[in-house]
């Protein structure tokens, strides 16, 4: 079946710092890929996706891009804000079928930015 | 939240007892989909609906719980008889085109 694995957390980074989340996946067929943030006591908010291989996702200064060799989408920031500070998921979506759009999260990275 | 509404937002149960979460979303949505987060844990699919049919139960537990989404009103989990362990973040989302967007959640406490 589907899943996604993503990087260990937490993560701790000062005000500025690059951020690199890992996320790998397996996937049956052609899978859309997504971030998602939660923060404290809310629901989840798209923060970008991908559909196709090699496209690349961005929003707010956060990119992913689908590698399929690689069976990737890791996300990265330039340089992090405190109000960054959340709860990142990376989640696929597998089309077709009775399931068409059902999304497979990975476990979530918290980050912590310090000022 | 793109348009889709929880209630109640906070719901808290004694064992036992019998807990109904709502998912409404804004008019012309017609597909939801239930997800429960168990404490620092990622979310897991529950159910699929379309109006008036579930299309995909797979992640549902074989009892206790249930789900619907009538023609007209709400989308209703339902869970009889709460346990400890179903103490959670309950969450709906809706689909445009090939993405979810969900809902703020309902967070049940069981005691």
């Amino acid at each position: 079946g589907d899943s996604v694995t993503q990087m260990e957390g937490p993560v701790t980074l000062s005000e500025e710092a690059f951020l690199t989340i890992n996320c790998t996946y397996t996937a049956t067929g052609y899978p859309s890929l997504f971030w998602y943030v939660q923060y404290p006591g809310e629901g989840l908010q798209l923060l970008l996706k991908a559909t196709k291989a090699d496209d690349k996702g961005s929003n707010k200064g956060f990119e992913a891009t689908y590698r399929k060799e690689t069976t990737s989408f890791h996300l990265e920031k330039g340089s992090v804000q405190v109000s960054d500070s959340a709860v990142y998921f990376c989640a696929l979506s597998s089309g077709g079928g009775t399931s068409y759009g059902k999304l497979t999260f990975g476990q979530g990275t918290i980050l912590t930015v310090h000022p | 939240n793109a348009g889709v509404m929880q209630n109640p937002r906070h719901l808290v149960r004694r064992r036992g007892q019998e807990a109904r979460l709502r998912c409404s979303p804004m008019k012309g949505h017609s597909h939801v989909y239930w997800y429960r987060q168990l404490p620092e844990e990622g979310l897991k699919f529950m159910v699929y609906l379309q109006k008036e049919n579930i299309i995909d139960e797979s992640g549902m537990p074989k009892e206790r719980f249930s789900a619907e989404f009538p023609k007209e009103g709400p989308s209703i989990l339902r869970i009889q008889q709460v346990v400890r362990g179903d103490s959670a973040a309950y969450f709906c989302a809706v689909r445009r085109a090939d993405t979810q967007y969900f809902g703020p959640g309902t967070r049940l406490t069981v005691l």
